[in-house]
Order: C-alpha cells, then structure tokens, then sequence
C-alpha cells in the first residue's frame, strides 16, 4: 500500500459509545496530523504529532483523544463525543512539521465520515 | 491571525469555460500559498503551490501567482474540463506555523 489510509470510511456512534478512528501513512513521513471537515467551515487543525511528540492541540475538547505510537500510525479515540462532533476526519502526513521554513506538501487520507446520533 | 478568505461557491460552469477562483489572505511574514483539490469521495490533494512573491504555480493546466500588494492567489484555468468538478482549498503555510490553515472550500461543478 502507498499513501495515507484510514479506516473506518463510515461511522455511526451514539453519543454514549467510544470508538477510534485509525489513520496509517506508508510514505515516511514524520509529522502527522487530525483535520475536521465540517460542511461551509474552513477545515479545522485539531492534532500535530511530529517524531511521535504532539506540537500541537488547537484547543479541541477532551472528548477527542489522540494517540500516536510511532511515525506511521495515528489515532483519535472519541468518547461521549456530541450530534455536533459530526464531520469528515481527515489524517495527513508530511515529511517534517510544516513551518520553521518547511513548506513541503501535506498527503491526506480520503476521510473517515463521523455521525454521532 | 492567519487566515484564507475563498470567494463562496458554488461556481457552475460549461466545459470549456474560463475558470477563476479568488482567494485572498492575512499573515505575519512570508507565508507559501497552496491550492488543494478534492475530488468527490476523496482526501486532499495538492493542486500547486508558490513560495514567494511573483512566483506562479502551475499544475493540470491551473495557475496562481502570489500577489504579495494585493495579498491574493487566485486560481485560473484557461478551458474546464468536467473532470475538474471538485473543491477547492487554498491555503497558507507562514515560517511560524505548525500547520497549513485552508480556506472554507469553493465546489467547481462543470457540466458537459
């Protein structure tokens, strides 16, 4: 496999279960990031995690939980998460952090659609 | 703050047409500017960048070019093709940023 996958593509919670979602790169890279794509919204960074270290938490609330084991894997573990919560998640990867001069690409995975009921 | 302001969709247009899609931003320093693409049922995908003023990023027949006195980087392609229909996200990534930040997404719809 090449790129950026991540699974599940569909999911329906209510909004007492937990879940994670799942995002794998195949590219090498060493920062990931959690975007929220929400409809007529700017896509929203939520995660940065580089070398496995989180640089980033842009004030997302304690109901979404991610977790980072190594350069390749990428989670968000979601817990009573709200109807509102309900979005397009999308994992990205990049070959460093972007910024401090880097301005390489960002690789995304095709989404994974979130409904919380 | 930073921030990526796209003219609002959706842009309805016949094959062939003459394709614009206005973006303008506000950042500290040198930010690069990008337009992504996403094509229905998919992730993001770089369409072309620019890193500094005057320059032009080309790609699939699209250009920008970075407009530092009008802080703008407007998407044109001369002929659509249907096959373009998808959204479209610039964005910006400043020398002290962590991350790219995108504009709300403008959908293309091209009709044959």
């Amino acid at each position: 496999e090449t790129g950026v996958t991540q699974t599940p593509r569909h999911l329906v919670m209510g909004m007492t279960n937990k879940k994670s979602l799942k995002c794998e790169q195949h590219l090498g890279h060493n920062a990931m990031y959690w975007y929220k794509q929400s409809a007529k919204k700017p896509l929203e960074l939520m995660f940065v995690y580089n070398f496995k270290e989180q640089t980033e938490n842009n004030s997302v609330p304690s109901r979404f939980s991610p977790e980072c084991p190594n350069s390749s894997h990428l989670f968000l573990h979601l817990h009573t998460l709200q109807p509102e919560d309900s979005a397009l998640y999308l994992c990205a990867s990049s070959q460093d952090r972007l910024g401090r001069g880097n301005t390489g690409e960002l690789f995304f995975g095709e989404g994974s659609r979130l409904t919380v009921l | 703050g930073n921030s990526v302001t796209q003219m609002e969709g959706p842009v309805t247009l016949s094959e062939e047409a003459f394709l614009t899609i206005n973006c303008t931003y506000t950042a500290t320093g040198y930010p690069s500017l990008f337009w992504y693409v996403q094509y229905p049922g998919e992730g993001l995908q770089l369409l072309l960048k620019a890193t500094k003023a005057d320059d032009k990023g080309s790609n699939k027949g699209f250009e920008a070019t970075y407009r530092k006195e009008t802080t703008s980087f407007h998407l044109e392609k001369g002929s659509v093709q249907v096959s373009d229909s998808a959204v479209y996200f610039c964005a910006l990534s400043d020398t002290a940023g962590t991350a790219l930040i995108f504009g709300k997404g403008t959908t293309l719809s091209v009709s044959s």
